[in-house]
């Protein structure tokens, strides 16, 4: 197994640009979760999805941030209107399971920075 | 919500050295994660461990979550074991809540 896959691995872009972040879960996983690290912190949840279906969102995830999973295999989070606070690491995590809690296995990140 | 707290937020260790990292968390918890994050970002799974104590290697993990913390054990340390640990907990859910880490230093 491949282990969790997200591109692009960086991406620098002016304000007020569009950007879009892909993930590849580990085969099989039926759940992936986004998370966003910033400078000196741990990372803090997003949003996740078990297969298609969106099942949990942060308050952090404002209007400007939407994330999908169309046919619960690979997802996309896409930022509009990029601020200079967005700049992060956007981490993917995927897990497997049918019921109860599961070990969430993490990609390498997309480091995203706005000037 | 739940507050994790990890400690010491800093160590610094010379090759060889053991170690005992500290996470307590603020409420019930039947999910938890530790994690090695290495200079890349990367963050590596070590244990899941709600409760109970697993070893991997030089690594061990004990959660004892009736009084709400976990503690993870580094034995004759490597260089390559330096980065940031993070403990992330959760209660019926599966987002994680992290902890701020500890960031480990291992010198030759």
């Amino acid at each position: 197994d491949t282990g969790v896959s997200q591109d692009p691995r960086h991406k620098i872009t002016k304000r007020g640009q569009n950007v879009t972040f892909r993930c590849d879960p580990i085969s099989e996983h039926n759940r992936l979760y986004w998370y966003r690290q910033t400078l000196g912190q741990g990372p803090e949840f997003l949003t996740y999805f078990q297969n298609e279906a969106q099942l949990e969102k942060s308050r952090l995830l404002s209007n400007r941030f939407s994330a999908e999973r169309p046919k619960g295999s690979f997802s996309t989070l896409e930022i509009q209107r990029t601020e200079q606070g967005d700049s992060a690491m956007y981490l993917c995590a995927s897990s497997y399971g049918t019921g109860g809690l599961y070990e969430q296995y993490f990609g390498p990140g997309t480091r995203l920075t706005v000037t | 919500g739940i507050q994790v707290e990890q400690s010491p937020p800093d160590l610094i260790l010379q090759e060889g050295a053991n170690s005992t990292l500290r996470c307590n968390f603020s409420d019930s918890v039947n999910n938890l994660q530790w994690f090695h994050q290495n200079p890349w970002g990367q963050l590596i799974n070590l244990f899941y461990i709600p409760s109970g104590t697993k070893q991997n290697g030089r690594l061990s993990a004990t959660t004892v979550a009736t009084e709400r913390y976990s503690l993870l054990y580094i034995s004759s340390s490597q260089t390559t074991d330096s980065g940031v640990y993070f403990c992330a907990v959760g209660y019926n859910t599966d987002k994680l809540i992290f902890g701020t880490g500890t960031r480990l230093q291992v010198f030759p």
